[in-house]
This record gives C-alpha cells, sequence and structure tokens, in this order.
C-alpha cells in the first residue's frame, strides 16, 4: 500500500487531455514539493515535472502540474500515442524520513 | 552529457550480497545528492536510499534500513550500494538516480537487474 495515492489506470482518445491524481497528507505532499515520472517499459523513469510546476528543459507544455493542499494533479493535453506509458508522482514524507512514490497510474491512448 | 551506468546486478541466493556501482559522468558529480530506486517485477517504484553530496546524510528505506549500505567515492565519481542478507522481495532493476534537495531525481541510468533465489 503505498503512502501516495493514484488511479491505477486512465485513458483518454488521441488529441484529447487526461488528469492523473496524487492524493498524499500534511506529511508529504502538504508540505513538501511533488515531482512527477513518466516510465515506459525497459527504459530508464524520466523526469516530467518538478517543484509541483516546473518542467525541465526538453519537457513539451503539453505536460502540467499542480499541487492544492495535500494532492497534486499531472495534467496531459494533445494526447499522443507515444504518452502510453506508467505515471508516478513522488514527494518527501518529513514523518518517515523517506521519499515516497505513488503506486503509478497507467495511461492508454485509445 | 549527464550519464548513470549501473553495475553488479545479477542471481544472487537469499541471504547473500551483492554490491552495487553507478559510474556518473558528464557533471560534477561531488555536488550533487545520489540515490538508488528499485522496481520489482510487476511492481511500482520504490525509494532505496540517498546520500548527500558529501556522504553527511543517509537515508533508507525501512524495507532495507540494516541490510544495505549506501556509499559514494567523489574521486571516482561512483555511487554504490552494498546488499547484504538478500531476500526474495530485494528482487527489482535498480535505478541509479541524481537528485535535489527538493527530492526529486533528474537523471536515471538505465538500470541493473538484481534476482534473489535459489
Amino acid at each position: 500500500q503505498s503512502v501516495l495515492t493514484q488511479p491505477p489506470s486512465v485513458s483518454a482518445a488521441p488529441g484529447q487531455k487526461v488528469t492523473i491524481s496524487c492524493s498524499g497528507s500534511s506529511s508529504n505532499i502538504g508540505n513538501n514539493y511533488v515531482s512527477w515520472y513518466q516510465h515506459l517499459p525497459g527504459t530508464a523513469p524520466k523526469l516530467l515535472i518538478y517543484d509541483n510546476n516546473k518542467r525541465p528543459s526538453g519537457i513539451p507544455d503539453r505536460f502540467s502540474g499542480s499541487k492544492s493542499g495535500t494532492s497534486a494533479t499531472l495534467g496531459i493535453t494533445g494526447l499522443q500515442t507515444g504518452d502510453e506509458a506508467d505515471y508516478y508522482c513522488g514527494t518527501w514524507d518529513s514523518s518517515l524520513s523517506a521519499l515516497v512514490f505513488g503506486g503509478g497510474t497507467k495511461l492508454t491512448v485509445l | 552529457e549527464v550519464q548513470l551506468v549501473e553495475s553488479g546486478g545479477g542471481l544472487v541466493k537469499p541471504g547473500g550480497s551483492l554490491r552495487l556501482s553507478c559510474a556518473a559522468s558528464g557533471f560534477t558529480f561531488s555536488n550533487y545528492n545520489m540515490n538508488w530506486v528499485r522496481q520489482a517485477p510487476g511492481k511500482g517504484l520504490e525509494w532505496v536510499s540517498s546520500i548527500s553530496s558529501s556522504s553527511s546524510y543517509i537515508y533508507y528505506a525501512d524495507s532495507v534500513e540494516g541490510r544495505f549500505t549506501i556509499s559514494r567515492d567523489n574521486a571516482k565519481n561512483s555511487l554504490y550500494l552494498q546488499m547484504n542478507s538478500l531476500r526474495a522481495e530485494d528482487t527489482a532493476v535498480y535505478y541509479c538516480t541524481r537528485g535535489y534537495s527538493s527530492s526529486y531525481f533528474d537523471y536515471w541510468g538505465q538500470g541493473t537487474l538484481v534476482t534473489v533465489s535459489s
């Protein structure tokens, strides 16, 4: 059971928009920055969003992040078949003194 | 170009030991926190351990505390993970990652597979 809760799966059609939620508590999301990662099978995970809403160089603005209270959200617009992957949120948990990830969300682009 | 290359994975019996290495290049290694993250077959990402740039701060997941030891050699641009008393549930791909104080990982290696089985 992950400390951060994500939906197991989401799906949408090409060109559409999807959001992935990440729910936590005051000891993690509520008081620390959230990051998001994209993981395609057999490859290294890729950082998509850091510090709640910042994009690393090279990440298109189709990807966005937001945080409110103890929840965070990853948004992806203009969905492409290449976006099919597992997505993870992550943050530091001050009570556990540990970095925690969500259980992951599998995105299917129909 | 930032590169992180893990090595040292393989098949080991329960109770055995293994030492993973991560060779870093393309950045000033001694300026960055480093980490190990793993993914068991069919499971999600799991943070394993972190070490600060000067080795002053070290953290472990509860699942490996007391069995795993993270270390680094800034002169050799290398990160290590000594894994002892290995269990079947330690079977996973282990990733070396570069980290920031706000707890995100901007570069990941390709991973090395550790299989614990008799």
